[in-house]
């Protein structure tokens, strides 16, 4: 079975410049979770999804970044105006329910962006 | 607010030594707490799960238990080998998402 799939693998952009991140989760798996990885910051949470609705954006930072569902198959993260604090990896991932105690998500191998 | 708190940013060791990480957690309830490995390139996979229910994981020889009187869910492994080098970091979750630790870096010289 293929796992959950991130593409692009690596991107660059200029500050300023939009950046949209792609997740494909594993078929049947009805919740998608982004997170972001950096060196100083770690693992934060930023945003899921069940069942395509968003439930919990609370790590989004208000401005610039955007998530979305449209089906089930696929999800964007997009971040407009990207500035060089954004460079980081940014991880999805899905799991099967998503509910409260689950708790065993499948990463994809991440995006890294970088923003000169 | 909820949390999970390792102390140990890195941990070197060699082959066949006796794997202790460290992992406390703080939160309202009884949340279901997490172990996972990061690997280079990769992203974050369970390695293991305890709820209050079953108290201690086991997984490829790392064991993990509950204990809610010190608050702590320890990662240890009898025998590292150089293949367990990799991130390691608690999680916990109690209302629908992953809430990470900072992370240990492991790293076992053969």
């Amino acid at each position: 079975n293929a796992g959950v799939i991130q593409t692009p693998r690596h991107k660059v952009t200029g500050k300023g410049q939009e950046a949209t991140l792609w997740c494909e989760p594993i078929s049947g798996h009805s919740a998608v979770f982004w997170y972001r990885q950096t060196i100083v910051q770690g693992l934060e949470f930023l945003t899921y999804f069940r069942n395509q609705a968003p439930i919990d954006d609370s790590g989004m930072p208000k401005e610039r970044f955007s998530a979305q569902m449209p089906n089930q198959s696929h999800s964007t993260l997009k971040i407009q105006s990207t500035q060089p604090q954004d460079s980081a990896v940014y991880l999805c991932a899905s799991s099967l329910t998503g509910g409260t105690n689950t708790g065993q998500l499948y990463f994809g191998e991440g995006s890294k962006l970088t923003v000169l | 607010g909820d949390s999970v708190t390792q102390k140990q940013g890195q941990v070197t060791l060699s082959e066949d030594d006796f794997l202790f990480i460290n992992c406390t957690y703080s939160t309202t309830t009884y949340p279901t707490l997490f172990w996972y490995v990061q690997y280079p390139g990769q992203g974050p996979q369970l390695l293991l799960k305890v709820t209050t229910a079953n108290n201690k994981g086991i997984s490829r020889g790392f064991e993990a238990t509950y204990d809610k009187g010190t608050t702590s869910f320890h990662l240890q492994k009898a025998s590292v080998q150089e293949s367990d080098s990799a991130v390691y970091f608690c999680a916990h979750t109690n209302t629908g998402k992953l809430t990470f630790g900072d992370g240990t870096v492991l790293t076992v010289k053969p």
